[in-house]
């Protein structure tokens, strides 16, 4: 069985800080997602990553994938309270179709 | 609309009630899935269907019966429910087998 395990869960971190999002899987794959949800709110897209090696960013967020150590982190630089949701990743085993995702980190950023 | 809709965006219903829920993409996609958001749990899927064929079924109870009659349109039907089943459903939908999923805004479920 596909595990997929996110660390922290839970993260209060303040403005203009950095600070990394990890996410191991047990399988392996070649396909991972990372999405976004706000309180209250359906899951928004981040990033593809599709091979070994990807990196993505977008503003202050910064995804990359290493394949062989089945890892994928989310760095984020320079913290703004707009970032504060929920983050999960997905790992896709099965060309598209089930998604197997992780608990999600609540991210927190406080002035 | 664009984009997954879902209706309602909230249901409360007693244990012997049958309801559904509806979810709707204008995304083109020919690939739908129900998923159950509970508190505390991963994201479960519960249904897959590509090209309006049933293609996975994670061993979800009968009292979730799916139908998908094209492929814009994806309904949960509800029946005998527990209050274990309370949850946020999520619809999304992809490209077959090559995109990222697009989730609806998701139905919250109590079960009374």
């Amino acid at each position: 069985e596909l595990k997929v395990e996110q660390n922290p869960l839970f993260l209060s971190m303040q403005e203009e800080k950095n600070y990394t999002i990890y996410c191991n899987y047990s399988t392996t794959s070649d396909r991972l997602y990372w999405y976004r949800q706000d309180p209250g709110k359906s899951l928004e897209s981040l990033f593809v990553l599709l091979s070994n090696g990807a990196v993505k960013q977008e503003g202050r967020l910064m995804a990359s994938l290493d394949t062989k150590a089945r890892l994928s982190t989310l760095h984020i630089t320079a913290a703004v309270h707009d970032l504060s949701a929920t983050y999960f990743c997905a790992v896709d085993v099965n060309s598209g179709y089930a998604l197997n995702f992780g608990k999600g980190t609540s991210l927190l950023v406080t002035p | 609309e664009t984009g997954v809709t879902q209706t309602p965006r909230h249901l409360v219903m007693g244990m012997t009630n049958k309801k559904s829920l509806k979810c709707e993409q204008h995304l083109g996609h020919n690939a739908m899935y129900w998923y159950k958001q509970s508190a505390k749990k991963p994201l479960e899927l519960m249904f897959v269907y590509s090209l309006e064929e049933r293609v996975e079924n994670n061993s979800v109870p009968s009292r979730f019966s799916p139908e998908c009659p094209n492929s814009s349109h994806l309904f949960l039907h509800l029946h005998t429910l527990q209050p274990e089943d309370s949850a946020l459903y999520l619809c999304a939908s992809s490209q077959q087998g090559a995109d990222t999923q697009y989730f609806g805004p998701g139905t919250r479920l109590t079960v009374l």
